[in-house]
């Protein structure tokens, strides 16, 4: 059946160090691929996604590109600030798109 | 700005009590979702809502109910709450496209419910 799988963490990085976190997908055709982002204390919210094979989806110096070759959708960001430390979470829609398979989730920690 | 609001940021309730968890919605969306997260486990899916009085059982829906009565407003209960309900419980909420196989609308979500049974 469809799923996501996610690096495992926790990952603590310096601050304007680089960033990937990994995620690859198991799914029947070409879905949309979303990362969300939940900062202390808050909820989830989407940070970015893409459509459709080869588009990379951008946002906050965040970016990922949908790679069919390679079922994934790794999360990539060049310089990392203190402000990024959050728990981040790729998601793939089920079926008709109403609900997500949510990976385990990855808790970045940025220090000084 | 898009607002999902939940009634509690942290509870604190007895083994055996009733408990009630209340979400609202000012964007009109057909679609709420009851989340629990946990370390390790990510979030799981307890109950789903595709519009009034309608609702979908998710990955764990055992010993807990859900109530839907207005689009805005979706209910999580526990009929007697235990201590493995201790958790962090998340709304959300996303428009609904019946039949968009792999679309994906954005969900939005609540800033949570810390819930602690003792």
């Amino acid at each position: 059946g469809d799923s996501v799988t996610q690096m495992e963490g926790p990952v603590t990085l310096s601050e304007e160090a680089f960033l990937t976190i990994n995620c690859t997908y198991t799914a029947t055709g070409y879905p949309s691929l979303f990362w969300y982002v939940q900062y202390p204390g808050e909820g989830l919210q989407l940070l970015l996604k893409a459509t459709k094979a080869d588009d990379k989806g951008s946002n906050k110096g965040f970016e990922a590109t949908y790679r069919k070759e390679t079922t994934s959708f790794h999360l990539e960001k060049g310089s990392v600030q203190v402000s990024d430390s959050a728990v981040y979470f790729c998601a793939l829609p089920i079926n008709t798109g109403n609900q997500f398979y949510f990976g385990t989730g990855t808790s970045l920690t940025v220090i000084p | 700005d898009v607002k999902v609001t939940q009634s509690s940021r942290y509870l604190v309730k007895r083994t055996g009590e009733k408990v009630f968890l209340e979400c609202v919605q000012d964007m009109d969306h057909e679609n709420m979702f009851w989340y629990r997260q946990d370390p390790g486990l990510g979030l799981r899916l307890i109950y789903f809502s595709y519009d009034v009085k309608m609702k979908e059982k998710g990955d764990i829906p055992e010993g807990y109910s859900v109530s839907r009565e207005k689009k805005e407003r979706f209910s999580l209960i526990l009929e007697s709450a235990s201590t493995n309900q201790t958790s962090m419980y998340l709304c959300a909420s996303s428009f609904g496209a019946p039949g968009l196989a792999g679309g994906g609308y954005e969900q939005f979500f609540g800033p949570g419910t810390r819930l602690t049974v003792l």
